[in-house]
């Protein structure tokens, strides 16, 4: 089955940029969207596939992605971006979706 | 406003049975495809399933293939997660979330999760 694999933890200090990347196997080829998830909270989608951001999320948060990684990128980082990042893709060869580990995001 | 609401809380002891739902509202239910996330405590998300409420298709992770029933009511707009008998396991926090478009799209809207403990 096609694996997601994530950094365990990400630091950064505020007002810097925080990269998360996320590995699969050609995932630059597949659509790859991220969420974020705080504390006690239902996850939020942060970025999708397109680059696309919901009503309300910064525009901080940007997406790419190029051969076996995609990476998430939140620029100008706050105390309250601090939360668990995962991506996700889906897989057509197995026709199922998968999630990545997840990455704890701590703002120094 | 487009929103997923899930049912309560649920307390089960080992071998019993469990349908959880996830009520859809604000969109056109049958057109979308809605998912299933397992969280175990302390632990990151999982995919367990889908459903195309419109005709009923459904894919599962073969991870829980056999363990578990999606299930939908296009009627009501209800998607539904059963256990025909449950296992200490079982417990964690089950999201239902709807996918944009297709499959290859994100989940953009979630439910605010039902917390299944199974327990002696």
């Amino acid at each position: 089955s096609y694996v997601l694999t994530q950094p365990p933890s990400v630091s950064v200090a505020p007002g810097q940029t925080a990269r998360i990347t996320c590995g699969g196997n050609n995932i630059g080829t597949k659509s790859a969207h991220w969420y974020q998830q705080k504390p006690g909270q239902a996850p939020v989608l942060v970025v999708d596939d397109e680059n696309d951001r919901p009503s309300g999320i910064p525009e901080r948060f940007s997406g790419s992605k190029s051969g076996n990684t995609a990476t998430l990128t939140i620029s100008r980082v706050e105390a309250g971006d601090e939360a668990d990042f995962y991506c996700q893709v889906w897989d057509s060869s197995s026709d199922q979706g998968v999630f990545g580990g997840g990455t704890k995001l701590t703002v120094l | 406003e487009v929103q997923l609401v899930q049912s309560g809380v649920e307390v089960k002891k080992p071998g019993e049975s469990l349908k959880i739902s996830c009520k859809g509202s604000g969109y056109s239910f049958s057109t979308y495809w809605i998912g299933w996330v397992r969280q175990m405590p302390g632990k990151g998300l999982e995919w367990m399933g889908i459903i195309y409420p419109g005709d009923s298709d459904t894919k599962y992770s073969p991870a829980f293939q056999g363990q578990v029933t999606i299930s939908a009511d296009k009627s009501i707009s209800t998607a539904y997660l059963q256990w025909s008998s449950l296992r200490v396991s079982d417990t964690a926090m089950y999201y239902c979330a709807r996918h944009e478009g297709t499959v290859w799209d994100a989940f953009d809207i979630w439910g605010q999760g039902t917390m299944v403990t199974v327990s002696s």
